[in-house]
C-alpha cells in the first residue's frame, strides 16, 4: 500500500531563518507530487508541483522554493522565512489517470 | 481569483438529518470534481468524486450531484452523524493534473 510521510509536524522558527520540509511516497513510482498551504479562508493553495525527478512548476511567486531530488522525494525550502509564511503545509500525490490526492499529515509553520 | 468557491464557512446540522454542502466553480474546463473531509492538524482525506460526463454518484451515505450548467455542486450526507464534523472541501481538476480547492465549509453534526 502507498503511503505518504512529512515533516515535522510542528515547527517554530525565527523571521530570517531557513525552512526545509520533506515529504517522502513509498509504495508507487513515478507519482505527481504537489505542496499545498491551508490559509484561513483560503483553503488549499496550490503552491508546487512535480511530474518528475527535477520538473517543478511554481504556481504563486512568494518566498518558497520546491525541489525534486528523486522519484519519491519532495522538499519544500526557504532561505529567509518571513512572518507571511506562517501557515499549515500540505504535500499531496496523484497517481495518473486518477486524480484522487493523498495527502501527508502535514506541517504547522510558525514564523516568529 | 477564486476558480472554486464555497461560499458557507460553516453548517450546522441534526444528527440524522441531511447536510448539504454547496461549491461553485467557474472554470468550465474543469472535468473531474471531488469532495475531501479535514480534521484538524490533519491532512484532508479523499471522500468521493464525480466525472463531469456524471450528474450525480453515490457512496453510501454520501452523494454528490453536479450542474454542469449552473457550475454547481454539492454533496450530500445522509443521515448525518457526529463524527461527520470536519471540514470540507470541494475541488476541482481539468486534465487530471492541477487541482484548485475551495475555501471549505465546516460542518457541525450536533447530537
Amino acid at each position: 500500500s502507498q503511503t505518504i510521510h512529512q515533516w515535522p509536524a510542528t515547527l517554530v522558527q525565527p523571521v530570517g531563518s531557513p525552512l526545509s520540509l520533506e515529504c517522502t511516497v513509498e509504495g508507487t513510482s513515478n507519482p505527481n507530487l504537489y505542496w499545498y498551504r491551508q490559509a484561513a479562508g483560503r483553503g488549499l493553495q496550490l503552491l508546487f508541483y512535480s511530474v518528475g525527478i527535477g520538473q517543478i512548476s511554481s504556481e504563486v511567486p512568494q518566498n518558497l522554493s520546491a525541489s525534486r531530488p528523486q522519484d519519491r522525494q519532495f522538499i519544500l525550502s526557504s532561505k529567509k522565512l518571513l512572518l507571511s509564511d506562517s501557515g499549515f503545509y500540505l504535500c499531496a500525490w496523484t497517481r495518473p489517470p486518477n486524480t484522487e490526492a493523498f495527502f501527508g499529515q502535514g506541517t504547522r509553520l510558525t514564523v516568529v | 481569483d477564486q476558480q472554486v468557491k464555497q461560499n458557507s464557512p460553516s453548517l450546522s446540522v441534526q444528527e440524522g438529518r441531511i447536510s448539504i454542502l454547496n461549491c461553485d466553480y467557474t472554470n468550465s474546463m474543469f472535468d473531474y470534481f471531488l469532495w475531501y473531509k479535514k480534521y484538524p492538524a490533519e491532512g484532508p482525506t479523499f471522500l468521493i468524486s464525480i466525472s463531469s460526463i456524471k450528474d450525480k454518484n453515490e457512496d453510501g451515505r454520501f452523494t454528490v450531484f453536479l450542474n454542469k450548467r449552473a457550475k454547481h455542486l454539492s454533496l450530500h450526507i445522509v443521515p448525518s452523524q457526529p463524527g461527520d464534523s470536519a471540514v470540507y472541501f470541494c475541488a476541482a481538476s481539468s486534465g487530471g493534473f492541477k487541482t484548485i480547492f475551495g475555501a471549505g465549509t465546516r460542518l457541525f453534526v450536533k447530537a
